[in-house]
């Protein structure tokens, strides 16, 4: 049982570069999310999905896209690459958010994500 | 004003010492509450969510106040492994899915 992976765990690109960012999990979560860490920011949700070939937009969104083709990867684009994209970004997922009980997140190892 | 708040610290106590982290929200309108530990450049990870009437987990309270909007995580007889940072995090259905990070607060435990 590996939990949530990331792939890649580094990565370095040059402005306007595009890459994908992949998540994979095996506990069968309906919900999977993205986030971004950035120093003095906390934990920012980018995209999240809510199951198979649903997604939603976060707080922000901007300059990313998202899918979930399958119930255990959800994928983050970046089709463009900026300096400001340069953070890490780490994968969640969970069982349910629903009423007024929300499950725990299982986080990803993080991706470190560095653009020139 | 910032929806979850918390100290940022760092909190800098010697082995065996209590410690306690505060953290404030602004939307009465929550409903769960959690704290998270994240190690340095590593994910987080839940520590234990936090309920109305308080919760105990070995060295570990948490306790809500849901009159002041706050949330308290006190750490008692402080190891070295204690080190990281603690996230408060707040969830509002109303907000959609989201739970609500706070930015941290740093502790450091030292021999």
């Amino acid at each position: 049982n590996a939990g949530v992976t990331q792939t890649p765990k580094f990565r370095v690109l040059k402005t306007g570069q595009s890459m994908t960012l992949l998540c994979a999990q095996d506990m069968n979560h309906e919900y999977m999310y993205w986030y971004r860490q950035d120093p003095g920011m906390g934990l920012r949700l980018i995209h999240y999905s809510v199951g198979e070939g649903t997604t939603a937009k976060g707080e922000v969104p901007d300059g990313y896209n998202v899918s979930r083709l399958k119930k255990q990867n959800f994928l983050l684009g970046l089709e463009s690459a900026a300096p400001s994209q340069t953070s890490v970004y780490f994968c969640a997922s969970s069982y349910f958010q629903r009423g007024y009980i929300a499950d725990t997140q299982y986080f990803g190892p993080g991706t470190r994500l560095t653009v020139l | 004003r910032k929806e979850v708040e918390q100290d940022p610290g760092p909190f800098n106590v010697p082995e065996g010492a209590t410690v306690a982290f505060n953290c404030t929200y602004s939307n009465s309108a929550s409903q769960s509450f959690f704290w998270y530990r994240q190690d340095c450049r590593k994910e987080p990870k839940l520590l234990m969510s936090v309920y109305s009437s308080g919760n105990e987990d070995g060295r570990f309270t948490a306790q809500l106040n849901r009159a002041s909007q706050y949330i308290s995580l006190l750490i008692r007889d402080s190891k070295l492994s204690d080190s990281a940072t603690y996230l408060c995090v707040v969830y509002n259905n109303q907000a959609g899915t989201a739970l609500i990070f706070g930015k941290g607060t740093t502790l450091s435990v030292s021999s």
